[in-house]
């Protein structure tokens, strides 16, 4: 069945970039996703691409597709304290009903 | 619009004991689902409901039963609660008609099973 993996936690200074990692595994994955959940709280989509783009910009978020890997990126530029969250990645493939999630990955950001 | 709202937001019970959580949204969404989230686990999908009149098993239904009341709501009961229920709940709605079609999700409710 279809798989996402991430790692569990990624630690990184105030101001430094953060690069979160995902690979997958369904290679007819239409969109694919990255969520925020900060404490507390519900998930909230973060930005998305589709799977016909290799990159998107927005502000300070870069998400890099790699279709032959099968490896996505979420890049945080000057990251801040606020941006401590975790993280979940997930794929969506057309005509499923069911997204599939990673396991989400805890980003602390130290000042 | 007020999204998806859960109700509670916290909730503790003794083992064996029977409760119902409850879900709303109002963006006319056509699929709802209930997930688990627990420590080190991510988010585990209980039950998911297509659309109106229609329910399936996700990956852990066991202890678990939900009801599409109608396209709003989609509830999850829980029986006879176990400590292993113990965790996070979130209810989701998805509008189920193609382009990017998030998932949005509702604040979760916290329960605890002694």
């Amino acid at each position: 069945g279809e798989d996402v993996e991430q790692s569990l936690f990624l630690s990184v200074r105030e101001g430094d970039s953060s690069v979160i990692n995902c690979t997958y595994t369904d290679s007819s994955s239409t969109y694919l996703y990255w969520y925020k959940q900060e404490p507390g709280a519900g998930l909230q989509l973060l930005t998305y691409i589709f799977s016909n783009m290799d990159m998107k910009q927005d502000q300070r978020l870069t998400v890099l597709l790699n279709k032959k890997d099968k490896h996505l990126s979420l890049r945080i530029a000057d990251t801040q304290t606020g941006d401590s969250a975790i993280y979940f990645c997930a794929e969506w493939t057309g005509g499923s009903y069911i997204p599939t999630f990673g396991r989400g990955t805890s980003l602390i950001v130290h000042p | 619009n007020a999204g998806v709202t859960q109700t509670p937001k916290f909730q503790v019970l003794k083992t064996g004991q029977s409760m119902t959580l409850q879900c709303a949204q109002d963006m006319n969404h056509n699929s709802m689902y209930w997930y688990r989230q627990d420590p080190g686990m991510g988010l585990r999908l209980i039950y998911y409901s297509a659309s109106e009149g229609t329910t399936d098993k996700g990956e852990v239904p066991n202890g678990y039963n939900v009801s599409r009341l109608n396209k709003r709501e989609f509830s999850l009961r829980l029986e006879s609660a176990a400590p292993s229920q113990t965790s996070v709940y979130f209810c989701a709605s998805r509008a189920g008609t193609g382009n990017k079609d998030e998932q949005f999700f509702g604040p979760g409710t916290r329960l605890t099973v002694l």
